[in-house]
């Protein structure tokens, strides 16, 4: 059975602090997606990781993947109110293989930075 | 921007009806797809739809399920007979052909089955 891991599930983070969200998987996918969804809101994307040791930066999130270990991370620095929101990885669970849009995602984590 | 819009937002049905939940992909995407979040659970692939036809299905997207695109705008899902268990946000999305594979969501369409 292919599975997507998140964890932590729950993050409680202050202002101007640092943490990382780890995202771990059984596929041998070689590329892996992160999406924000705000409550009651639809799913943005991210960032998408092409292949392995990618690394990609958005403001105060910074997302990697391992495709040897089968881990990604998003990494938040200095966080701040507005990075309050659920993230979920992703990858693709096509039986056909490739970017085929079957994602397999994980229970997300649900991120609230506090003042 | 170009977006992926769905109506209803927001459809109550008694059990045992039938659902029609609307999406307009981005107009040059060619690949779509129905996703399902329960309150508070991951998201969940139900069907892809590609040159007119499934690409694939997932166990839950069974009999009652079916998409269609009636012409060359709109695609929908249908649920023939509303379960208590079919109470879920639908996500539409849909994906360019190339590019970095990634999708595109719409809103959502919240199915409250009483």
């Amino acid at each position: 059975e292919l599975k997507v891991e998140q964890n932590p599930l729950f993050l409680s983070m202050q202002e101007g602090k640092n943490y990382t969200i780890y995202c771990n998987y059984s596929t041998t996918s070689d590329r892996l997606y992160w999406y924000r969804q705000d409550p009651g809101k639809s799913l943005e994307s991210l960032f998408v990781l092409l292949s392995n040791g990618a690394v990609k930066q958005e403001g105060r999130l910074m997302a990697s993947l391992d495709t040897k270990a089968r881990l990604s991370t998003l990494h938040i620095t200095a966080a701040v109110h507005d990075l309050s929101a659920t993230y979920f990885c992703a990858v693709d669970g096509s039986e056909y293989g490739g970017s085929q849009g079957n994602l397999i995602f994980g229970k997300g984590t649900k991120l609230s930075v506090k003042p | 921007e170009p977006e992926v819009t769905q109506t209803p937002s927001h459809q109550v049905t008694q059990m045992g009806q039938e659902v029609i939940l609307r999406c307009v992909p981005i107009s040059n995407h060619l690949y779509f797809y129905w996703y399902r979040q329960i309150l508070g659970q991951k998201v969940e692939f139900l069907v892809s739809f590609y040159n007119n036809e499934i690409s694939e299905k997932s166990e839950i997207f069974d009999d009652q399920f079916s998409v269609e695109r009636p012409d060359g705008s709109n695609f929908t899902l249908k649920i023939r007979s509303t379960k208590l268990e079919d109470s879920a946000m639908y996500f539409c999305a849909s994906k360019r052909t190339g590019g970095a594979g990634e999708l595109f969501f719409g809103e959502g369409s919240r199915l409250t089955v009483l």
